[in-house]
């Protein structure tokens, strides 16, 4: 049972190119998340998928794509990277409802320079 | 202004206080509330859920809601140097089931 798990692990893009972040889970949660976190703004809501099929903005969308591909996976595309999104990129899941934990993935550290 | 506030720290105690660490916020029709756990370099890891009005305790953590004052707090007793890392405070939209976090307090405590 590996929970939550993200690839890859770090990655270095220049200005301009694109990638996806790959994100899985096998604990069956229906919801999934995509965060980012900087130093001194905690996590960040990108985008969230409540099931399969439906996907919705978060807090800070901007420049990103995501993929509910099936149940359990969740993908997040930069299509032009920027510096501003030079972050760490945490995908999380749980069941949805009121007190539903969130189990978060170990993170991709994200270089645009 | 930030939906959940907390003072970024560091919290500086010695081995074997109780370290307490506060978080405020605005949306006054929030339930449930979280602490994640963060160490450096890691991903966050859940501590405590709370819904009720009062204390809840799970060994040496206590969490201590408010909702008329609209603040969360976590008590660390018997504080450990592996007790050292970012506590994120977390409340739940009722709507969307959305976490909104904090910017987190970062706790270290020395041995």
């Amino acid at each position: 049972n590996a929970g939550v798990t993200q690839t890859p692990k770090f990655q270095v893009l220049k200005t301009g190119q694109s990638m996806t972040l790959q994100c899985a889970q096998d604990m069956n949660h229906n919801s999934m998340y995509w965060y980012r976190q900087d130093p001194g703004m905690g996590l960040r809501l990108i985008y969230y998928s409540a099931s399969e099929g439906t996907t919705d903005k978060g807090e800070v969308p901007n420049g990103y794509n995501v993929s509910r591909l099936n149940k359990r996976e969740f993908s997040l595309r930069l299509e032009s990277a920027a510096p501003s999104q030079t972050s760490v990129y945490f995908c999380a899941s749980g069941e949805t409802g009121t007190g539903e934990t969130q189990y978060f993935g170990p993170g991709t550290r994200l270089l645009v320079l | 202004q930030k939906e959940v506030e907390q003072n970024s720290g560091p919290l500086s105690v010695p081995e074997g206080a109780i370290a307490s660490l506060n978080c405020t916020y605005s949306d006054r029709g929030s339930q449930s509330f979280f602490w994640y756990r963060q160490y450096s370099g890691k991903s966050p890891e859940l501590i405590m859920f709370i819904y009720s009005n009062g204390d809840k305790e799970d060994g040496r953590f206590t969490a201590q809601l408010n909702k008329a004052s609209q603040y969360v707090s976590l008590l660390i007793r018997d504080s450990q140097p592996s007790d050292s890392a970012t506590y994120l405070c977390a409340h739940q939209e009722e709507s969307s089931y959305k976490l909104i976090f904090g910017s987190g307090t970062r706790l270290l405590v020395r041995p």
